[in-house]
């Protein structure tokens, strides 16, 4: 199985309301980052949070990460319509090196 | 700064054709460079990774191929498509050095009939 795996794999809310994503992992890392896909497009980094760090905010952004549960959430607060996207959490792969790998991805709808 | 680009936007081939798919960085030097596939509505899988001149590892035996001729430029390529191999290719570059953040190209959306 991936060594993140996001959850829900879709989540449909309001615009303005907040959407919180979760990904879980398998292996201790030194990094887990977020990237937002929209629709037939490439990945755009969002956010990368380090295991020596709990918490990361970057516009509405918030980032958590717990290594003792090996797990990390992406809040989005104040949703937009804009936001809707598929969002991947993507961990390093075992030994070490530049090789990252992605979960499968929630996919966010934000009605307006 | 950097872009990178990849090209043909969108593919639709026949089985049992050759293929190939274009990636090129510009604005920054000696980057590792990656090639995914994505099936609709799911994850990346990584196909190829490079992280020089002619470095390519390969990640899960398959039907593809994939070289790195210059500095910034990666090529993915088939000798013959298979109907499998339909599919969201992106490319992707690093920093040298086992920097973390990815950057992706635009995607090239494959169709194989």
């Amino acid at each position: 199985s991936q060594q993140g795996e996001e959850d829900p794999q879709a989540l449909s809310i309001q615009e303005g309301e907040n959407a919180t994503m979760n990904c879980s992992y398998k292996t201790s890392i030194n990094n887990l980052q977020w990237y937002r896909q929209n629709s037939g497009r490439g990945l755009v980094h969002l956010i990368l949070i380090r295991s020596n760090e709990r918490e990361k905010h970057s516009g509405r952004l918030r980032v958590t990460l717990d290594t003792s549960k090996k797990s990390s959430s992406l809040l989005i607060t104040a949703s937009r319509a804009a936001d809707t996207a598929s969002y991947f959490c993507a961990t390093p792969r075992g030994g070490g090196g530049f090789k990252t790998i992605f979960g499968a991805g929630t996919r966010l709808f934000v009605k307006a | 700064s950097q872009t990178i680009h990849q090209w043909p936007a969108t593919l639709v081939q026949p089985v049992g054709s050759p293929l190939s798919l274009e990636c090129t960085v510009e604005g920054t030097s000696n980057p590792n460079l990656y090639w995914y596939r994505q099936a609709a509505g799911r994850g990346l899988q990584l196909l190829f990774y490079s992280v020089g001149i002619g470095q390519i590892s390969s990640e899960v035996p398959q039907n593809l191929s994939a070289s790195r001729p210059q500095d910034r430029q990666f090529i993915l390529s088939s000798k013959k498509l298979l109907l499998s191999d339909s599919g969201f290719y992106l490319c992707a570059w690093s920093g040298a050095g086992g920097r973390e953040t990815q950057y992706f190209g635009p995607g090239t959306r494959l169709l194989v009939l």
